[in-house]
């Protein structure tokens, strides 16, 4: 069946700091590839998305691509901050079936 | 985009009792799911719900544990059964994109269950 393989954490950076979290998946076919965040106390939301090989995904300058060739979707960005503290979940789906499979959830820490 | 309520948002239970828990969305839609996020944990998804037919549910889940109910095309309910401490979690459901190829999902701001 499908898997998401997430890094594991916490993440702890200063903020100004580059960040990357590997994402790594299993499945057949071409999924759709996502990424969530959880901030504390809130619910879960859409980062960004892409629904095929070579797309780029970009939201709140957060970039991930869909590479085919090494089934990865990482999640990076530039220069992070504080309120970038969250955690961030990578999942797919397939269009047939709809519903999501998550990976294990990367929890970031953005130190002053 | 969806908007999506639950409720309870957050309860205190005792063994052996169970929780209903409500996801209204404000859009018709076909297809509703519900997830477990067990604490510390990623999400795993329970069942799919969908309107006019019986709740498909994953594997490790069954219907006499969290029976589904899907009236109509914008609400469905949960029930939490026979609650032990290891069911404590929270419960979110969710929605899929209105007319999106891509599965994008809504979720609900979850219910956050406690059992003593």
């Amino acid at each position: 069946g499908d898997s998401v393989t997430q890094m594991e954490g916490p993440v702890t950076l200063s903020e100004e700091a580059c960040l990357t979290i590997n994402c790594t998946y299993t499945a057949t076919g071409y999924p759709s590839l996502f990424w969530y965040v959880q901030y504390p106390g809130e619910g879960l939301q859409l980062l960004l998305k892409a629904t095929k090989a070579d797309d780029k995904g970009s939201n709140k300058g957060f970039e991930a691509t869909y590479r085919k060739e090494t089934t990865s979707f990482h999640l990076e960005k530039g220069s992070v901050q504080v309120s970038d503290s969250a955690v961030y979940f990578c999942a797919l789906s397939h269009t047939g079936r709809r519903a999501l499979t998550f990976g294990s959830g990367t929890r970031l820490q953005v130190q002053p | 985009s969806a908007v999506i309520s639950q409720k309870p948002s957050r309860d205190i239970c005792q063994r052996g009792t169970s929780l209903t828990i409500q996801c209204q969305v404000d859009s018709q839609v076909t297809m509703m799911f519900w997830y477990r996020q067990q604490p510390g944990q990623s999400l795993t998804l329970i069942a799919t719900a969908n309107q006019g037919s019986e709740a498909t549910y994953e594997s490790g889940f069954v219907i006499d544990k969290f029976p589904i109910s899907r009236p109509n095309l914008t609400f469905s309910t949960l029930t939490v059964s026979n609650l032990s401490p290891e069911d404590s979690s929270i419960y979110l459901c969710s929605v899929p994109t209105p007319a999106s190829g891509t599965n994008e999902q809504f979720f609900g701001p979850g219910t956050r269950l406690t059992v003593l």
